[in-house]
């Protein structure tokens, strides 16, 4: 089962910032936390990562709690591409195998004019 | 730098046969793992291979079965289909070592009639 609990649904208006958040309560020490979008028809698309610090890139920022326990995706200017569903998953980063990726049924993100 | 190639993007099978797609991974990548996603159960992991051997291998029948070449290159095959088996077959590679991004391909759909 997935170890992490996301909204079902959100809207976001373009231009925005659209703020889709993620519990992740059970997460371990040595987990990541990755988010992947999908657009409708198309493969699951990578976003960003983490593990306890925030990061940002081209794309989005991430912004990991202190405990861990819960993140936030940021979509700084969210356009109508933006729309899609976007996973959270948690991901074990050590050991010899890369690790499967366990999804959950994710945030749908609606972005309106 | 091209990304995970599928092949092929549609196709339509009937029951009682068999079917194999295909991918080829980005270039460099080792690890090729398979996800079946269905409107009732969501993404789910099939299998992962890393140089011609599988390493991981998700809850599905016998049924389904991969193979890794040489070059990378993978192909899953699903025998004795089933209505059931109907679903966007993905491909998702990466290089292999623990807490590599994994990035995936378009997909290929298929449906069982």
């Amino acid at each position: 089962d997935a170890k992490t609990t996301q909204p079902t649904s959100m809207d976001c208006a373009e231009g925005r910032a659209a703020n889709l958040p993620c519990n992740h309560s059970t997460i371990s020490g040595n987990e990541y936390v990755y988010w992947y979008r999908q657009i409708h028809s198309q493969g699951p698309q990578y976003i960003i990562h983490g593990l306890k610090n925030n990061e940002t890139n081209e794309m989005a920022s991430l912004i990991i709690t202190e405990d861990r326990k819960s993140s936030t995706l940021i979509l700084p200017h969210a356009t109508l591409r933006d729309t899609a569903v976007y996973y959270c998953i948690v991901r074990v980063r050590n050991g010899g195998s890369q690790g499967n990726l366990i999804f959950g049924k994710g945030t749908k993100l609606s972005v309106k004019p | 730098k091209a990304g995970v190639t599928q092949t092929p993007r549609y196709l339509i099978k009937t029951r009682g046969q068999q079917v194999t797609l295909s991918c080829s991974p980005i270039s460099g990548h080792r690890s090729v793992s398979w996800y079946q996603q269905t409107p009732g159960q969501g993404l789910q992991f099939l299998f992962e291979y890393f140089s011609e051997t599988q390493r991981n291998k998700g809850n599905f029948p016998g049924r389904f079965s991969g193979r890794q070449f040489s070059n990378s290159r993978s192909e899953m095959n699903v025998s004795t289909l089933e209505l059931g088996d109907s679903a966007l077959y993905l491909c998702a590679s990466s290089l292999g070592h623990s807490g590599n991004t994994i990035y995936f391909g378009e997909g290929s759909w298929l449906t069982v009639v």
